[in-house]
């Protein structure tokens, strides 16, 4: 019941096309939903997050989808750039706390010039 | 930047050979934790810690010990390295009232 599934595994998109990731969760407890991204080499940083009380969080070029009666949230990234090109991890917690995190597998997304 | 300094950033070690990674904050945070990173599994929680020598377990602490003598050190011990503990071990803190993980950029460890 702990677990966060992360789909896909790995996605290849062109340059300014819509890169869309897509995680679910069991547990009914989460209430707080961040989505990190990763370099190679480098540590997770915060991207966007979401609490269960809206359905939509944006933020520049990326947006947070949630789906509170699914259980399942997701990463859109508009008009997709190289640079976006990283390992991006969802996360699912409780109450604030670290220890409480639950991450997805991680998905690698390359942007294609 | 959250003042986050791992060390060593690369190890490689043989089997049966104890090893210690340490994790330096600069700004007080009370909350510190140790991830180990592995393909297809994600972050996943060794130990964490909420304050001087205030520790816990988290989802895989079997071989792996922990101690924080100072707010601002906490150090992973591996007793007796095996090679499945092979891996990308991260340290992060939790942000005041923020509730996000700011990680440090990694330490690499390859236990032959």
């Amino acid at each position: 019941q702990q677990q966060v599934k992360q789909s896909p595994q790995s996605l290849i998109v062109q340059k300014g096309g819509i890169s869309i990731i897509n995680c679910a969760y069991e547990n009914t407890a989460f209430d707080y939903f961040p989505w990190y991204q990763q370099f190679p080499g480098k540590g997770p940083a915060l991207l966007i997050a979401i609490r269960p009380d809206v359905s939509e969080k944006k933020e520049g070029r990326f947006t947070i989808s949630f789906n509170k009666s699914a259980k399942q949230f997701s990463l859109h990234i508009m008009d997709s750039q190289p640079g976006d090109s990283a390992t991006y991890f969802c996360a699912a917690s409780t109450a604030n706390y670290g220890q409480n995190f639950v991450f997805g597998p991680g998905t690698r997304l390359s942007v294609l010039p | 930047d959250a003042g986050i300094t791992q060390s060593p950033r690369h190890k490689v070690t043989e089997t049966g050979t104890p090893v210690t990674l340490r994790c330096h904050q600069t700004e007080n945070h009370r909350y510190m934790y140790w991830y180990r990173q592995d393909p297809g599994h994600g972050l996943r929680l060794i130990h964490y810690s909420y304050g001087v020598k205030d520790t816990d377990k988290g989802e895989v602490s079997d071989g792996y010990s922990v101690s924080r003598s100072k707010t601002e050190d906490f150090l992973l011990t591996l007793e007796s390295a095996t090679s499945s503990q092979t891996s990308v071990y991260f340290c992060a803190i939790m942000g005041a009232n923020t509730g996000e993980l700011f990680f440090g950029e990694g330490s690499r460890l390859t236990v032959l």
